[in-house]
């Protein structure tokens, strides 16, 4: 069974620090998608990053950097130089076939909430 | 382009009562999920379609909701009769198609509260 694990609830960073959102998963396939998704306070969830599980290259966009690692099933998010508008709750989700092969089965961690202090 | 459409944002009922929530996709988006969003934590999937049939209902309370897309576009989600513990946000996103690469696109969401 897929699980995804983001074991940090809330997260309280002064602006212009750098902060890292831990998401662990696990999976039986080889072949997945990791994803992260930003929730602000309006409640809409925004697409923000997608890695497939070949893919191990680190990607940086911005401020943005994102580091997965396969041996360790993480897939982190980094933010450098924190702002208040990064303030919201940050979702990492895993991707793969469901057990009946031929759809999408997702699973979403419980969020980390990110408070960005002025 | 316009984004998925939701409605109610808010709705308040009793507990027994009956609501209904409608989604509207991204157009030309084939896979439409209803998720259960309960305060602090993450999504969980209700339902999903791939166009107007279910691939996936497993976590769906089949004894009080039920959801359906017609002709495979809009979507409503009900709940009858309602329980205390359905208060939360429903949440309708939408995907290109089923492929696991495929990001979703998430509606403002429902706000449920059952008193």
């Amino acid at each position: 069974a897929q699980k995804v694990t983001q074991a940090q609830t809330e997260i309280s960073v002064v602006e212009k620090e750098d902060v890292t959102l831990d998401c662990v998963y696990e999976t039986r396939d080889t072949t997945y998608y990791l994803f992260w998704y930003k929730q602000p306070p309006s409640g809409e969830l925004v697409f923000l990053i997608r890695r497939n599980s070949f893919d191990e290259q680190n990607e940086i966009s911005g401020r943005y950097s994102w580091n997965f690692q396969k041996s360790t099933s993480s897939f982190n998010f980094t933010i450098t130089a924190s702002q208040v508008v990064d303030s919201a709750v940050y979702f990492c989700a895993l991707s793969e076939w469901g057990n009946s092969g031929g759809y999408q089965k997702v699973t979403f961690g419980t969020g980390t909430k990110l408070q960005v202090i002025p | 382009e316009a984004g998925v459409a939701q409605s109610p944002r808010y709705k308040i009922i009793e507990k027994r009562q009956s609501v209904a929530f409608w989604c509207n996709p991204i157009s030309g988006h084939a896979t439409l999920y209803w998720y259960q969003q309960i305060l602090g934590q993450g999504p969980k999937l209700l339902i999903q379609f791939q166009n107007n049939g279910v691939v996936d209902d497993s976590q769906l309370p089949k004894d009080r909701f039920s959801a359906e897309r017609l002709k495979g576009v809009d979507s409503t989600l009900k709940i009858q009769p309602a329980k205390l513990e359905d208060s939360a946000v429903y949440l309708c996103a939408s995907s290109l198609n089923q492929r696991s690469y495929n990001e979703q696109f998430f509606g403002p969401g429902t706000r449920l509260t059952v008193l």
